[in-house]
Formats: C-alpha cells, sequence, structure tokens
C-alpha cells in the first residue's frame, strides 16, 4: 500500500549545477503534479502532467525548469544550473484519473538545498 | 485568480484548549476546499475536505464547514492534543476535475502540556 514515493529526500547543490528530483505516484494514478514551498510560505503550484503530457505548467519558471512525467518510470522535475533561489522544498502530489473533487496525495517532498 | 487567506500564526495553546483557525477564500466557480497537516519534517496529509456549499468536512475531531456566503472554511476542534501539533494549511481546488490546488500560507499550531 505504497503511497507517493519521492527521491531523494534531501539534496545539496552547489550553485551551476543540476538537480534532479524524482516522484513515483501511488499504483494506478495517471497525474502528477508538482509544488513547491519556499521557506515560511504555503505550497506553489508548479506543475501539473499526465502520463507522457503536460497539461498545465503556468507556475513553472521559464527558464531552467522542466518537467517529464514518461510512459514508464517516474515523473522527474529538473532543475538546471541551480541558484540560491531554488532551494526549496518540492512536493509531488499525484491522483487517479476522473478526480472530480481534486484530492490530492502528497509525497514527503525532497527538501533541496543549493550552497 | 483564486486565492486562499489563512489569519496569521503562530498558535500556542494549552492541551484541552478549544481551537480556531480562520480561511477565507476567493475563487470563480464552485471549488472544493481542503485542510492539509503538515507534521515536522514530513509531506501534507489530507485532514478534511468539502465540496460543495453547507457541507461539513470532519475527521480526528477536527471540522470545517463550507461557508459560500462569507467565503469562509474555518477549521475547529473542540479539545486539542500535543499530537496536534503541527502545520495547518488551507487550500482550493479550481472547478473541474483533476485542478491543481491553491494554498495558504499555513499556520503553526503548538500545542502545550
Amino acid at each position: 500500500n505504497a503511497g507517493v514515493m519521492q527521491n531523494p529526500r534531501h539534496l545539496v547543490r552547489r550553485r551551476g549545477q543540476e538537480a534532479r528530483l524524482r516522484c513515483s505516484p501511488v499504483k494506478g494514478h495517471s497525474h502528477v503534479y508538482w509544488y513547491r514551498q519556499l521557506p515560511e510560505e504555503g505550497l506553489k503550484f508548479m506543475v501539473y502532467l499526465q502520463k507522457e503530457n503536460i497539461i498545465d505548467e503556468s507556475g513553472m519558471p521559464k527558464e531552467r525548469f522542466s518537467a517529464e512525467f514518461p510512459k514508464e518510470g517516474p515523473s522527474i522535475l529538473r532543475i538546471q544550473q541551480v541558484v540560491r533561489g531554488d532551494s526549496a522544498a518540492y512536493f509531488c502530489a499525484s491522483s487517479p484519473g476522473g478526480n472530480q473533487y481534486n484530492e490530492q496525495f502528497f509525497g514527503p517532498g525532497t527538501r533541496l538545498t543549493v550552497l | 485568480g483564486n486565492s486562499v487567506t489563512q489569519m496569521e500564526g503562530p498558535v500556542t495553546l494549552s492541551e484541552e484548549a478549544f481551537l480556531t483557525i480562520n480561511c477565507t477564500y476567493t475563487a470563480t466557480g464552485y471549488p472544493s476546499l481542503f485542510w492539509y497537516v503538515q507534521y515536522p519534517g514530513e509531506g501534507l496529509q489530507l485532514l478534511l475536505k468539502a465540496t460543495k456549499a453547507d457541507d461539513k468536512g470532519s475527521n480526528k475531531g477536527f471540522e470545517a464547514t463550507y461557508r459560500k456566503e462569507t467565503t469562509s472554511f474555518h477549521l475547529e476542534k473542540g479539545s486539542v492534543q500535543v499530537s496536534d501539533s503541527a502545520v495547518y494549511f488551507c487550500a482550493l481546488s479550481d472547478s473541474g476535475a483533476n485542478s491543481k490546488l491553491t494554498f495558504g500560507k499555513g499556520i503553526t499550531l503548538s500545542v502545550r502540556p
């Protein structure tokens, strides 16, 4: 009865490096959402994906950030050339198709620290 | 666009005290409303939800009623416990299926023995 899995739980990168965050949704869920939580703030929506498709990326910065959810394997949030301002907790959530009331199930998060 | 406003924190209470955490929202259409709880170092867990006006969500002694006339979804508990210490987030979803969530800033609750 695995929930949403995220790894790594903690990630440290130096400025200019790449960060790759992985998310495995609840088994059977085909919808994945990524959110970012900055210190002392609530979660902010970044991107919504279904298998192999980006549905809504309105919350994702245009530069350096990308996301994918391939047919096989986990969803990946990729941050290129990280900067200190990228330090945050990144949460993934999943939901089943036809989720009329939009209940989402969250993973434990990846805490990214940029030195 | 949609927005959620939570009361300023943090909140510190003694065990068995009554809890109210205010939440108001701005949205078009008919959003679903949620309270999520985040324990230290963990992800968010759904605490309760309400999907239409006048619905009352409840779980673990917590309650919240969807008030469309006041656009509010205040969280209440009659008697808090030390184990309730956590960060509480109010959230809403856009109308329509599989929509993103919009969160309030969250409020930290500390309950002392």
